[in-house]
């Protein structure tokens, strides 16, 4: 059974800040990796799919990468802005419809 | 174009009542999704529909449980007497069901359940 974790559990960083969210699957045989955005009481945003194929993806200040071999993914994010905090999911599709998520690591960017 | 609606937003059920939860995907989207998030957890998932076809029901909790779309658009989630550890938010997600790792799930704002 496919496990996700995701480290660190929270972080506060101050504006202008560039950070990095850690994700770890324990089952490397995925088809993508994703990651996602939550924003309190609302649902997800797809931010970022890395095919499995694919080492990175970027969209504007986000750079995701994935490591199969290693079950690593990350997401960097540059020059953080108060807007960025929100709580970020990184999810492995096994199958063509079982995606497995983390917990999450909840960001909080100050100004 | 609208994205994923669901209704209601809240729901306070009694326990051992039962509920029924919408889900209304983006138009033309094949595939959809509910899953399960319990408070400060990743989402879990539930059951996958395509099209009227449900192909995965695994992650359904028990026999209390239970989803349809039966014209392939709309669809609900039923959950029959209601206990206090089905409290949640339930999401629904949809997409185009593209194959080889390149779909995109769409999520709804989600239900929250609470169950006295």
């Amino acid at each position: 059974k496919q496990e996700v974790t995701q480290i660190p559990a929270a972080l506060s960083v101050p504006e202008g800040e560039n950070l990095v969210l850690n994700c770890s699957f324990t089952d490397s045989a995925i088809y993508n990796l994703q990651w996602f955005r939550q924003d309190p009481g609302k649902g997800l945003t797809s931010l970022l799919l890395i095919q499995s194929s694919q080492r990175e993806q970027t969209s504007g200040r986000l750079n995701a990468s994935l490591d199969k071999s290693s079950g690593r993914s990350t997401l960097y994010i540059a020059a953080s802005q108060p807007g960025d905090s929100a709580t970020y999911l990184c999810a492995a599709l096994s199958g063509y419809s079982t995606l497995t998520f983390g917990k999450g690591t909840m960001l909080l960017v100050s100004p | 174009g609208a994205g994923v609606s669901q209704s209601p937003r809240y729901k306070v059920a009694k326990r051992g009542q039962d509920v029924a939860l919408r889900c209304d995907p983006i138009s033309g989207h094949v595939s959809l999704f509910w899953y399960q998030q319990a408070l400060g957890q990743g989402p879990e998932f539930l059951t996958y529909f395509q099209n009227e076809a449900q192909l995965d029901k695994s992650g359904l909790p028990s026999d209390r449980f239970f989803a349809e779309r039966p014209e392939g658009s709309v669809s609900t989630l039923k959950i029959q007497r209601t206990q206090q550890e089905d409290s949640a938010v339930y999401l629904c997600a949809s997409s185009l069901g593209l194959r080889g790792g390149t779909d995109t799930q769409y999520f709804g704002p989600g239900t929250r359940l609470t169950v006295l």
